[in-house]
């Protein structure tokens, strides 16, 4: 068991570019969370999948967002048209079943210039 | 008001000494608290959990919850260097759900 992984763990973009997260949970996690945090805050929710399925999203998480679990696995997040405000520390967390313990990655932390 | 309330600190305590770091909140749905621990840059470690009121103890750590303040405690006995981070308590209403967290405190514990 090696964690909750993500990539890239740093990520520096142009305004309006598009970027892409990956997170790979602990194996045989099926919830998978998604949190954004800036300097000086706790993270906040964007989303979360039980396995395939996308089951609540933030008012946080704009259209430019998206993120997609495809085979209950791994998941991505993509920002399309980045902005300045999207800058901040993307943390994925995973939990099992009934769980209520989560457990998070090491984040991917974005700069947009 | 936002949901969990935090002092951010920052919180400086010679090495030896007890911590006690607190979080308020006002939904009085939420059952299920977290304490996690996040070095700088790295993600939240998660350190204590419990369920509804009471007590809950693992080495140098305790954890309180008081339901009827709607207040929770973290302490930390005997505190070492490498205690020094951000505490970052976390609640939910129903378990495995989206958790609330607070600001997180910085911690900095002096040798």
């Amino acid at each position: 068991d090696t964690g909750v992984s993500q990539n890239p763990r740093h990520k520096i973009t142009k305004r309006g570019q598009n970027v892409t997260f990956r997170c790979d949970p602990i194996s045989e996690h099926n919830r998978l969370y998604w949190y954004r945090q800036t300097l000086g805050q706790g993270p906040e929710f964007l989303t979360y999948f039980q396995n395939e399925a996308q089951l609540e999203k933030s008012r946080l998480l704009s259209d430019r967002f998206s993120a997609e679990r495809p085979k209950g696995s791994f998941s991505t997040l993509e920002i399309q048209r980045t902005e300045q405000g999207d800058s901040a520390m993307y943390l994925c967390a995973s939990s099992l079943g009934a769980a209520w313990t989560q457990y998070f990655g090491p984040g991917t932390r974005l700069l947009v210039l | 008001q936002k949901e969990v309330e935090q002092d951010p600190g920052p919180l400086s305590v010679p090495e030896g000494a007890i911590v006690s770091l607190n979080c308020t909140y006002s939904n009085s749905a939420f059952q299920y608290f977290m304490w996690y621990r996040q070095y700088s840059r790295k993600g939240p470690e998660l350190l204590m959990y419990t369920y509804s009121s009471g007590n809950k103890e693992d080495g140098r750590f305790t954890a309180q919850v008081d339901k009827s303040s709607k207040y929770i405690s973290l302490f930390i006995r005997d505190s070492q260097p490498s205690d020094s981070a951000t505490y970052l308590c976390a609640m939910s209403a129903t378990g495995n759900t989206p958790l609330v967290f607070g600001k997180g405190t910085r911690l900095s514990v002096i040798a």
